[in-house]
């Protein structure tokens, strides 16, 4: 079974900090990996996503940063604001798999104290 | 209006009764999914469709059926609901481009099995 590893399960920063978002992946022929965030009482929606052949993507304050060696990459959420507490999801899709379905990490929740 | 609705928003239902969840979409999309999320587990797909003559089962399609009744039109049932299929049940669309193109969430429905 292909496996996305995430973590942390949970986690709490202060307004104004740094949160980290870790994931790890097994299969090399993964070459699309997006991250989703989750708003209570809402569905996950797309927030960023990567291509193995860059190393960092930007968007505003969130920053993907992607280690093919290591393979695995990870969500950063400069100056973390309360706004961004939700549940947290990265993903992998497999270039390989003729089924074309995304390969999900379990989720972070992420609370960012006021 | 929403892209993609899912009706109910909420179920309370008895053990070994049977309950269909259905989804719409306005998206024009040709792909769509079902998934359940459950704390820790993250996401898991449990039936996808890549238009109405193409179903296909996903992780953890024991104890469900789905029919694809139209484009828009994505239900999934369980005949015979047990209380271990108590989750939250969400419905996905994406186009029918590359496959690695972003899934749309429905709001999903909390369905609890007493």
């Amino acid at each position: 079974q292909q496996q996305v590893k995430q973590s942390p399960q949970s986690l709490i920063v202060q307004k104004g900090g740094i949160s980290i978002i870790n994931c790890a992946y097994e299969n090399t022929a993964f070459d699309y990996f997006p991250w989703y965030q989750q708003f209570p009482g809402k569905g996950p929606a797309l927030l960023i996503a990567i291509r193995p052949d860059v190393s960092e993507k930007k968007e505003g304050r969130f920053t993907i940063s992607f280690n093919k060696s290591a393979k695995q990459f990870s969500l950063h959420i400069m100056d973390s604001q309360p706004g961004d507490s939700a549940t947290y999801f990265c993903a992998a899709f497999p270039s390989m798999d003729s089924n074309y379905q995304l390969i999900w990490g379990a989720g972070t929740k992420l609370i960012i104290k006021p | 209006d929403a892209d993609v609705t899912q009706t109910p928003r909420n179920r309370i239902t008895k053990t070994g009764k049977r309950i269909m969840l259905e989804c719409s979409q306005t998206k024009g999309h040709d792909r769509m999914y079902w998934y359940r999320q459950d704390p820790g587990l993250g996401l898991r797909l449990i039936y996808y469709s890549f238009d109405v003559k193409d179903i296909n089962k996903g992780e953890i399609s024991d104890g469900y059926s789905v029919s694809r009744q139209a484009q828009a039109k994505f239900s999934l049932s369980l005949e015979s609901a047990i209380p271990n299929q108590t989750a939250l049940y969400f419905c996905a669309t994406s186009d029918g481009g590359p496959p690695r193109s972003e899934q749309y969430f429905g709001p999903g429905t909390r369905l609890t099995v007493t």
